[in-house]
């Protein structure tokens, strides 16, 4: 079946923009995870959607970002107020199930720069 | 946290070399995946492997749990392994935790 989809690959904008990423992670994964990679680094977490539980924000760097999931479905996190520091790639990553011992699997990632 | 570290940082290799590739971690896990970041930076799925040995074509795989350490072996080497190879762990919860990766360069 189909992978994880992410879009838009790339987003250009202007500092103090708000700014939209979407993830469609693998039909019938309940997992769904969202990274960040800044150039040259490894990933870090961001947020993390287990099913209809209440998402674990906890790697979200500031208020300005956050996120929402529909069900096991389709995920958005928004981005208010940008700016150059949040300049990065942006993963999304889906598993079976959240229990940290499924695999993960990624989608290609939004590249997002902030001018 | 969980410390992940990843040896050698950086690898140049002649095509048909062969390499090995390491990630010490400092707590047990319940997960542990090897990925390979192509050039375009898509993360694509090596192996998981949380313990044991996998094979796979040319790349295999070996965990061993108890001493903390995974081991990535790539044979006859072609220019499209190229790329960032990361190990993630998963001690607690769920999220992957990356080491800083390491950047082969297979040259022809």
């Amino acid at each position: 079946g189909a992978g994880v989809s992410q879009s838009p690959s790339n987003k250009v904008t202007e500092k103090g923009k708000d700014v939209e990423l979407r993830c469609d992670p693998i039909s019938g994964h309940t997992a769904l995870y969202w990274y960040r990679q800044r150039l040259g680094q490894g990933l870090e977490f961001l947020i993390y959607f287990q099913g209809n539980s209440a998402p674990d924000k906890s790697g979200l760097p500031s208020d300005r970002f956050s996120a929402e999931r529909t069900g096991e479905s389709v995920s958005t996190l928004t981005i208010q107020r940008t700016q150059q520091e949040d300049s990065a790639v942006y993963l999304c990553a889906s598993s079976p199930a959240g229990t940290g011992i499924y695999e993960q699997f990624f989608g290609p990632g939004t590249r997002l720069t902030v001018l | 946290g969980i410390q992940v570290e990843q040896s050698p940082p950086d690898l140049i290799l002649q095509e048909g070399a062969n390499s090995t590739l390491r990630c010490n971690f400092s707590d047990s896990v319940n997960n542990l995946q090897w990925f390979h970041q192509n050039p375009w930076g898509q993360l694509i799925n090596l192996f998981y492997i949380p313990s044991g040995t996998k094979q796979n074509g040319r790349l295999s795989a070996t965990t061993v749990a108890t001493e903390r350490y995974s081991l990535l072996y790539i044979s006859s080497s072609q220019t499209t392994d190229s790329g960032v190879y990361f190990c993630a762990v998963v001690s607690s919860g769920y999220a992957l935790n990356f080491g800083k990766g390491t950047s082969l360069l297979v040259t022809p």
